[in-house]
């Protein structure tokens, strides 16, 4: 099976704060994606990587930053916290982005910012 | 702007019967198709996926897809208390793109 983790469930930090998220898998998967997840917007892209080193915008990246030092670990840093950023997040990982395989997906980190 | 709707819910259902859910997507070339269910407070799970016109079932799922009316839908037979949760469309052509979520409830 699939196991994805993530650093903290819960978890909450003040404005202007520098907050790091991490995500583990264990699958040795290629893709790996960051989410988040609010009432009535659905999941929304933050970044995602198809290999170390590699990293891409995806719908809303402004305010975050990624990276991916190993294969198996993928991190979000949100550089000044903000309470807009207040949200569920979510990461995934999948075998071969280009297949569109399916995502696999972390507990979540429920963030709240005040 | 790639979209996939699908219509929020809720959508109330008596135990035992067949849920249907559906969802549309506007990019005509979108290669696969998942559904994902995501129960309250928690991420979502991949249920099925489906790349071929037709159906494909699984236990008591089933997902169709119509490629040519660019329509894939998820039926669940002898809908049970915990089949209530939040399903998720998603459709892949070089990104994949989700829909918001049909909240299911089945009632007792």
């Amino acid at each position: 099976d699939v196991k994805v983790t993530q650093s903290s469930r819960y978890l909450v930090k003040r404005t202007g704060e520098k907050v790091f998220l991490e995500c583990v898998q264990d699958m040795d998967h290629e893709n790996m994606f960051w989410y988040r997840q609010d009432p009535g917007l659905g999941l929304r892209l933050i970044y995602f990587s198809y290999d170390v080193k590699m990293k891409e915008k995806g719908d809303i990246p402004e305010g975050y930053s990624v990276s991916r030092e190993k294969k198996e670990r993928f991190s979000l840093i949100l550089e000044s916290a903000s309470t807009n950023q207040t949200s569920m997040y979510l990461c995934a990982s999948s075998l071969a982005f280009n297949r569109g395989d399916e995502q696999y997906f972390g507990p979540g980190t429920r963030l709240t910012v005040t | 702007q790639k979209e996939v709707e699908q219509n929020s819910g809720p959508l109330s259902v008596p135990e035992g019967a067949i849920a249907s859910l559906n969802c549309t997507y506007s990019d005509r070339v979108s290669q696969s198709f998942f559904w994902y269910r995501q129960y309250s407070g928690k991420s979502p799970e991949l249920i099925m996926s489906i790349y071929s016109n037709g159906d494909k079932e699984d236990g008591r799922f089933t997902a169709q897809l119509n490629k040519a009316s660019q329509y894939v839908s998820l039926l669940i037979r002898d809908s049970q208390p915990s089949d209530s949760a939040t399903y998720l469309c998603a459709v892949f052509n070089y990104q994949l793109i989700w829909g918001a979520g049909t909240k299911l409830i089945i009632k007792p």
